[in-house]
């Protein structure tokens, strides 16, 4: 079984600051995806990143799939209150029928 | 183009009930899968069906079990009911083209409470 690492778990930040959050694995993933989550909602699909050093700009949002596809990043600048959720990545695994694993999340809250 | 949607939102049952859970997938989209969220167990899979077969299966009890119907839409259904099964039940398609990436779209879930 795959395991997918998110860390940090929590993050409390003011708005404006940076932030990164990291999603780590021992294993190969043929796609990598990012989710965010509001309260009581269903998890929304942010960007898919495929090839290994992919970087992809969603406006303040940055994502970044490692070269040997076991690991992903996000790093949002100048965080706004909007931004505020659980943030979720998931990677596909073609050897196991393209099913999601995903991490265990990182809850971001940012404060006015 | 219309998201998934999910009914119904909120459901409370008592323990030893049995419930179905119905989702509706996106227009011309034939996987959907089934996932339980819960705060300490985060975002678990329960199973995907793609043009009416299970295709995959999570590490769930035999209790939980669900089906797919040939217009894409599926119920699922957990008998027996145990406090432990309240959760997040989301559901989420996708449109799973052949080489490309599997990107699953969510629907808001249904929040079963169990007393």
């Amino acid at each position: 079984t795959q395991l997918l690492e998110q860390s940090p778990q929590f993050l409390s930040i003011q708005e404006g600051e940076n932030l990164t959050v990291y999603c780590n694995s021992s294993s190969v993933f043929s796609s990598l995806q990012w989710y965010r989550q509001e309260p009581g909602e269903g998890p929304v699909l942010l960007v898919t990143v495929v090839t290994g050093g992919e970087v992809k700009k969603l406006k303040r949002l940055t994502f970044q799939f490692g070269d040997a596809r076991k690991d992903s990043s996000l790093h949002i600048t100048a965080a706004q209150t909007g931004d505020t959720g659980l943030y979720l990545c998931a990677g596909e695994d073609n050897n196991a029928g393209n099913m999601l694993t995903f991490g265990g999340g990182t809850r971001l809250m940012v404060k006015p | 183009k219309a998201g998934v949607t999910q009914t119904p939102r909120y459901l409370i049952k008592t323990r030893g009930q049995q419930v179905t859970l119905s989702c509706s997938p996106i227009s011309g989209h034939r996987s959907v899968s089934w996932y339980q969220q819960t705060p300490g167990q985060g975002l678990q899979f329960l199973f995907e069906y793609f043009s009416e077969t299970q295709r995959n299966k999570g590490n769930f009890p035999g209790r939980f079990s669900g089906r797919q119907f040939s217009n894409s839409r599926s119920e699922m259904n957990v008998s027996t009911l145990e406090l432990g099964d309240s959760a997040l039940y989301l559901c989420a398609s996708s449109l799973y083209l052949a080489g490309g990436p599997y990107e699953q779209y969510f629907g808001p879930g249904t929040r079963l409470t169990v007393t």
